[in-house]
């Protein structure tokens, strides 16, 4: 069975660009979560989408936005960035509720330059 | 809101010795908790679980952690460390009110020969 995908592995852009994060869940999962890792802060809660729906979101400025596919893969759009948006995106799949488990893909390290 | 603290953002322990890593964490309701691993280069996996019924948890590579209400605590322990464990940990909390995982800032576990 295939794990949690997520694309690119890599993404260097420079402040005021935007940014495109891909994850596709594991077959037959239909929330996706996404959490930022930046250095020494550990994982901060982005989004949560359900259905098609977000179902919600972390103390992150709108400039975070996402949405979720009919197919249940997402994307995660940073607007405007800003050097400190430099970090790992995790996106991670789970059959939904907060009680299950999630299964996490490798990230994405995006480079804010 | 519930919070988690883990104590140490990295400890040393010689292979063959006691693992011991703390979490304590924060929630005016039952909560749910979970121990995550993350080894260099890869996403966060699921160490083990605790929802509800028996506070004594066994997870996966001879990790177990037990919930003590009273002490608002989730320590992970395994008997006898392995290089192979080295990584890192995050402890998480989440409850029914709220529809998000909060996670710990980790502790790197380092294995000393």
């Amino acid at each position: 069975e295939a794990g949690v995908t997520q694309s690119p592995t890599h993404l260097i852009k420079t402040r005021g660009q935007q940014a495109t994060l891909r994850c596709s869940p594991i077959s037959g999962h239909t929330s996706v979560y996404w959490y930022q890792q930046a250095l020494g802060l550990g994982l901060q809660f982005l989004l949560w989408y359900d259905e098609g729906e977000e179902r919600n979101r972390g103390n992150f400025p709108p400039r975070f936005s996402g949405r979720q596919f009919p197919n249940y893969s997402s994307e995660l759009n940073v607007n405007a960035l800003e050097l400190e948006d430099s970090a790992l995106y995790l996106c991670a799949s789970g059959a939904g509720g907060t009680y299950n488990e999630q299964f996490f893909g490798p990230g994405t390290r995006l480079t804010v330059l | 809101a519930q919070s988690v603290t883990q104590l140490g953002s990295h400890v040393s322990v010689s292979e063959g010795a006691l693992v011991l890593l703390r979490c304590n964490y924060s929630s005016s309701v039952p909560p749910y908790l979970f121990w995550y691993v993350q080894y260099p280069n890869q996403g966060l996996q699921l160490l083990l679980k605790y929802t509800t019924g028996a506070t004594l948890v066994k997870g996966i590579n001879g990790f177990e952690a037990e919930f003590k209400k009273s002490e608002t605590s989730f320590h992970l322990t395994k008997p006898s460390a392995h290089m192979s464990d080295a990584a890192e940990y995050f402890c998480a909390v989440s409850d029914l009110r709220d529809d998000k995982i909060i996670f710990g800032k980790g502790t790197r576990l380092h294995i000393l020969p």
